[in-house]
């Protein structure tokens, strides 16, 4: 099985400070998401990329960066953290959504900002 | 731009009964993809079933089934012999076909509580 790895599950930080939020895919997908989650709202796209080196806006990239220098690894970087970037964080992976089984996804990463 | 749309913030139902989740969507393409993913109290986002739009046959998947009326952009989801281990977030999800693009567009999702 595929499978996602966010490197941390719960993290504390102030505002101001450049975090990182680090994504691993064990199964060679081209494909990688970040998506925000937050009550009422659904998950919302954040970044994407097909490719190493290769990254899209989403619908809500303001605030935030990615990185893809290797195909399994996918950052996101919130620049300087604010409190209203407090949320659940999910990162996802696919190969081919339209043959497979649509995306696998990581456990998420609750970020708070204080 | 494509929405999806879940109207049912919050349902509950009693185990061994069914349910059914609403979820209805706004396209004008007439190819894509439709999924509903499942978010237990682990985080896990799982799927539950997906339909491709060219099928006219509902995808099932064991207790899981769909009810796809593409005149009408309505993708419900039927839950039968709910189990305790059904309570969770759903989120019904659209995928478009064109450009080549494989993002995911979400609802809000619903939150659904089976009771012993």
């Amino acid at each position: 099985d595929v499978k996602v790895t966010q490197s941390s599950r719960y993290l504390v930080k102030r505002t101001g400070e450049k975090v990182f939020l680090e994504c691993v895919q064990d199964m060679d997908h081209e494909n990688m998401f970040w998506y925000r989650q937050d009550p009422g709202l659904g998950l919302r796209l954040i970044y994407f990329s097909y490719d190493v080196k290769m990254k899209e806006k989403g619908d809500i990239p303001e605030g935030y960066s990615v990185s893809r220098e290797k195909k399994e690894r996918f950052s996101l970087i919130l620049e300087s953290a604010s409190t209203n970037q407090t949320s659940m964080y999910l990162c996802a992976s696919s190969l081919d959504g339209r043959i497979g089984p649509g995306y696998t996804f990581g456990s998420g990463t609750r970020l708070t900002v204080v | 731009a494509q929405t999806v749309t879940q109207s049912q913030p919050e349902m509950s139902v009693q185990e061994a009964e069914t349910v059914t989740l609403s979820c209805t969507y706004d396209t004008s393409e007439s190819n894509y993809y439709l999924f509903w993913y499942k978010q237990p109290p682990s985080r896990q986002m799982i799927l539950v079933i997906r339909q491709e739009a060219y099928k006219q046959q509902n995808a099932t998947e064991n207790r899981f089934s769909v009810n796809f009326q593409k005149a009408a952009k309505s993708f419900s989801l039927k839950i039968s012999d709910s189990q305790l281990g059904d309570t969770a977030m759903y989120f019904c999800a659209f995928m478009s076909l064109q450009g080549g693009s494989e993002k995911l567009v979400f609802g809000k999702g619903m939150k659904l509580t089976v009771n012993p």
